[in-house]
């Protein structure tokens, strides 16, 4: 039982470059998140997924597109990237309903020269 | 719109002192869950302690507790003896009965431990 992997942990890219993270959880989940973390911002919600085949935009989803096409995998991809999108980003699921917490992936660290 | 509150950026606590993390939340949500994070210097985030909105008692695990005063909108996180290993970022976050079920999180309160 592995809970929530993200791939890659470390990833380096040029302005304007692309890339995709993935993010996958083996507990059957129905919800999927992706965050970005900042130094003083906290976490703040990208995208989100609340079944397969299904995104909602969250509080930053500009620059961002993701995609829920199997349930226990969630892309985050990044179409143009643009140094204001060096963070860190967190993928975490979690069961249908407020009683449940969120299991985080370890986190990748994206930088945008 | 639900909205997070953690006033305190940074706190310095002696080793073996309690220490306090306070949490302010407003939702219009009847039903909701509290819960806060540890991230330490490492990166991974680790869940600590969940609060129900129904449950009457304050919620505990091992050296943590959660000081729930609904009517005040406050959840916070009280480390009885700490530890230099207590040293790391706190998050608190609410979940709550919406349509979209969307979770927030405060900025996050830097805990030092002083030995």
């Amino acid at each position: 039982n592995a809970g929530v992997t993200q791939t890659p942990k470390f990833r380096v890219l040029k302005t304007g470059q692309s890339m995709t993270l993935l993010c996958a959880q083996d507990m059957n989940h129905e919800y999927m998140y992706w965050y970005r973390q900042d130094p003083g911002m906290g976490l703040r919600l990208i995208h989100y997924s609340v079944g397969e085949g299904t995104t909602a935009k969250g509080e930053v989803p500009d620059g961002y597109n993701v995609s829920r096409l199997k349930k226990q995998n969630f892309l985050l991809g990044l179409e143009s990237a643009a140094p204001s999108q060096t963070s860190v980003y967190f993928c975490a699921s979690t069961e249908r309903g407020p009683f449940y917490e969120q299991y985080f992936g370890p986190g990748t660290r994206l930088t945008v020269t | 719109a639900q909205k997070i509150t953690q006033t305190q950026p940074g706190m310095f606590v002696q080793e073996k002192e309690a220490v306090t993390l306070d949490c302010t939340y407003d939702t219009s949500d009847q039903s909701y869950g509290l819960f806060w994070y540890k991230q330490p210097s490492s990166g991974e985030m680790i869940f600590l302690i969940y609060q129900g909105s129904y449950d009457e008692q304050n919620a505990t695990e091992g050296r943590y507790s959660l000081n729930f005063q609904k009517a005040r909108k406050s959840a916070n996180l009280v480390i009885s003896a700490s530890q230099l290993g207590d040293s790391a970022m706190y998050f608190c976050a609410m979940r709550g009965l919406h349509r979209d079920d969307k979770i927030i999180f405060g900025k996050g309160t830097r805990l030092h431990i002083l030995p």
